[in-house]
């Protein structure tokens, strides 16, 4: 079994606030990681695709970090806006096999 | 919208039936992403076709099969029906079949077992 993980679980922040939160994956065997922000009652939403070490993407105020060395990537939310009030998503897929796995994902609720 | 065409919305059967879940991709995407998500747990990869071909498999069920047409649109079936198998399954599509790519969703299909 493989294991993606999020963290933390769930998120509360004031608007205006800046916050991240973790995905964690192997670290052997990486392909590709995608981020995917999920808003209640509609479907995943594509953020970033990251497939090198060391990436970093950008969208508007959300940021992307990516360490294939140690299995992790950071998502940041830079001055937060009640509409990214979400769930945000990773799937990690390796290159064997290619299964893409998901994470649990990180529920964020911006307090306006 | 995300260009991906899921039917139908809802479905309501009972034990032991079989239904068919049909997803469209978006315009021009060849490759297709089966994905089920149950209660309390998070989206589980079923499998993926592109081009009409099988490119990856997840834990999908020995009594679900899929398939993907020469239209490029794409059914999922679940036969012997389970209460366990009630659950959203969502359908997602890319332009090619490797990984570097986003996966765009559909609005999902929502099965319930009775």
């Amino acid at each position: 079994i493989l294991n993606v993980e999020q963290s933390p679980q769930s998120l509360h922040v004031q608007e205006g606030d800046s916050t991240n939160f973790t995905c964690s994956f192997p670290s052997s065997n990486f392909y590709a990681l995608h981020w995917y922000r999920w808003e209640t009652a509609k479907s995943p939403e594509a953020l970033f695709v990251m497939t090198l070490n060391g990436d970093e993407k950008k969208k508007g105020r959300i940021s992307a970090t990516l360490n294939t060395k140690e299995g992790y990537s950071y998502l940041y939310i830079k001055g937060s806006q009640p509409e990214d009030s979400a769930t945000y998503l990773c799937a990690f897929r390796r290159n064997t096999g290619n299964q893409f796995y998901f994470g649990t994902g990180t529920s964020l609720t911006v307090i306006p | 919208d995300s260009g991906v065409t899921q039917t139908p919305k809802h479905l309501i059967t009972a034990t032991g039936q079989r239904v068919t879940l049909r997803c469209s991709p978006r315009s021009g995407d060849l490759s297709v992403y089966w994905y089920q998500q149950s209660l309390d747990q998070g989206l589980q990869f079923l499998i993926q076709y592109y081009n009409g071909e099988e490119r990856a498999k997840g834990n999908i069920l020995e009594r679900f099969s899929a398939q993907q047409f020469p239209d490029l649109h794409s059914e999922l079936n679940l036969s012997s029906l389970e209460l366990g198998d009630s659950a959203l399954y969502f359908c997602a599509s890319s332009p090619w079949g490797d990984s570097n790519q986003p996966q765009h969703f559909g609005d999902g299909t929502r099965l319930s077992i009775l």
